[in-house]
């Protein structure tokens, strides 16, 4: 039963670097999301795709790219690292954005330093 | 001033006694309220969830809200040394109910002593 499945789980990135968190969830689910969870920020919103098809803006987007590139997956790009990216990150799914459908299932997190 | 707010703790209580952890937040108008556990190194899982003033019981877990007050409890009852973790308040700022308007707190730590 593997849910949400998110890699790499920890990776180390010189400052300008590129990568590409990769996502996938087998629930079924309509809506996915990627999260950054900072010591004292809490968990944010990076950026949220609704439906298939469709991508959006959250809370922190600056400094992240990301593809919705089918209804199973979700990936999320950093053009150029930054040592103020160093975070975990969650990669998240629910079956829609709809009150009904609204729990958030998270995967097990992808451990960034960037230096 | 935050969208949702909590004491980061710790928190600590003996084995066997009631754990109450709280949880203010800013929008009246919000409707959609979640308690997620989070144990260390690892990703949050959903304890609760409520929608309606008052009490909701799941087993030793009771979640309580008060919407005139803006405010959202958890209590845990029989605390167990398993139920050392952080737990993160969560909450739909404003009307919209969909999870990308989902707020978090940075979470309260609770630590169980035998």
């Amino acid at each position: 039963n593997a849910g949400v499945t998110q890699t790499p789980k920890f990776q180390v990135l010189k400052t300008g670097q590129s990568m590409t968190l990769q996502c996938a969830q087998d629930m079924n689910h309509n809506s996915m999301y990627w999260y950054r969870q900072d010591p004292g920020m809490g968990l944010r919103l990076i950026y949220y795709s609704a439906s298939e098809g469709t991508t959006d803006k959250g809370e922190v987007p600056n400094g992240y790219n990301v593809s919705r590139l089918n209804k199973r997956e979700f990936s999320l790009r950093l053009e150029s690292a930054a040592p103020s990216q160093t975070s975990v990150y969650f990669c998240a799914s629910s079956l829609s954005t709809g009150q009904s459908g609204n729990t958030i299932y998270f995967g097990e997190g992808s451990w960034l330093t960037v230096v | 001033q935050k969208e949702v707010e909590q004491n980061s703790g710790p928190l600590s209580v003996p084995e066997g006694a009631i754990a109450s952890l709280n949880c203010t937040y800013s929008d009246r108008v919000s409707q959609s309220f979640f308690w997620y556990r989070q144990y260390s190194g690892k990703s949050p899982e959903l304890i609760m969830s409520i929608y309606s003033n008052g009490d909701k019981e799941d087993g030793r877990f009771t979640a309580q809200l008060n919407k005139a007050s803006q405010y959202v409890s958890l209590l845990i009852r029989d605390s167990q040394p398993s139920d050392s973790a952080t737990y993160l308040c969560a909450v739909n700022i404003g009307d919209q109910t969909g999870a990308n308007n989902l707020f978090f707190g940075t979470g309260t730590r609770l630590t169980v002593i035998p």
